[in-house]
């Protein structure tokens, strides 16, 4: 049990478009969503924390009108990069919290690549 | 402030034992985790500590000890596939999850 699914997988876009990141809890109701993003060899960067039905909290230094969140219900969150740059190439790993326990769930990742 | 330290990389031969050292300094505790990372890969989830003491769970083992801010990753009958970052993760007092920058584990035959 507790997975959670991440789409897509890889993703490659131009400058300046935007890019939808889907996660999901497959077998459990997630009440909080965590973003993450990584670059090479360095260690996960938390971005924001999202509950459902409410906004997300962004951490210092990440722009919340660049980084759209959205929690729309308990098995769903989706990210949004907007007006992408070239460094804004990185993986992005979603997790998931669920009601029972302090664990959280890692999604596959997502690798954006922006042209 | 907050902060987790760790070796940031480890060699080991296959078949022997290797033990990753994980020490914290956080505004509350509420448990330390260990992941294990492949490159280019998600971290998958390896162990839970909250309370003093060994947990077993196969060829892995974690420690804690909370009055000394101090945990272990012990990795027994290295596999190659056990190359990998491991990642050491305190969770505050906010329930927030502060991570290490992980220990590249380089696995030698």
């Amino acid at each position: 049990g507790a997975v959670v699914s991440q789409h897509p997988s890889r993703v490659i876009c131009k400058s300046g478009t935007s890019v939808k990141i889907e996660c999901r809890s497959l077998d459990f109701q997630a009440t909080t969503m965590f973003w993450y993003r990584q670059f090479p060899k360095k260690s996960l960067m938390l971005m924001a924390t999202s509950n459902e039905g409410s906004k997300a909290t962004y951490e210092q230094g990440v722009e919340k009108d660049k980084f759209l969140i959205n929690h729309a219900s308990l098995t769903l969150s989706t990210l949004t990069v907007t007006s992408a740059h070239p460094e804004d190439s990185s993986f992005y790993i979603c997790s998931a919290r669920g009601l029972a326990g302090n664990e959280q769930f890692f999604g596959p990742g997502t690798r954006l690549t922006v042209l | 402030g907050q902060n987790i330290d760790q070796p940031t990389e480890m060699t080991a031969t296959e078949g022997a034992i290797v033990q990753i050292n994980c020490t914290y300094q956080t505004s509350g505790f509420n448990g330390l985790f260990w992941y294990q990372q492949h490159a280019g890969e998600a971290p998958t989830f390896l162990s839970y500590n909250v309370l003093d003491g060994l947990e077993e769970k196969g060829r892995f083992s974690s420690f804690l000890s909370r009055s000394k801010g101090y945990s272990y990753l012990l990795l027994k009958e290295l596999q190659m596939k056990d190359s990998a970052s491991y990642l050491c993760a305190v969770m505050d007092s906010n329930y927030q999850l502060i991570w290490g920058a992980g220990t590249k584990l380089i696995i030698k035959p």
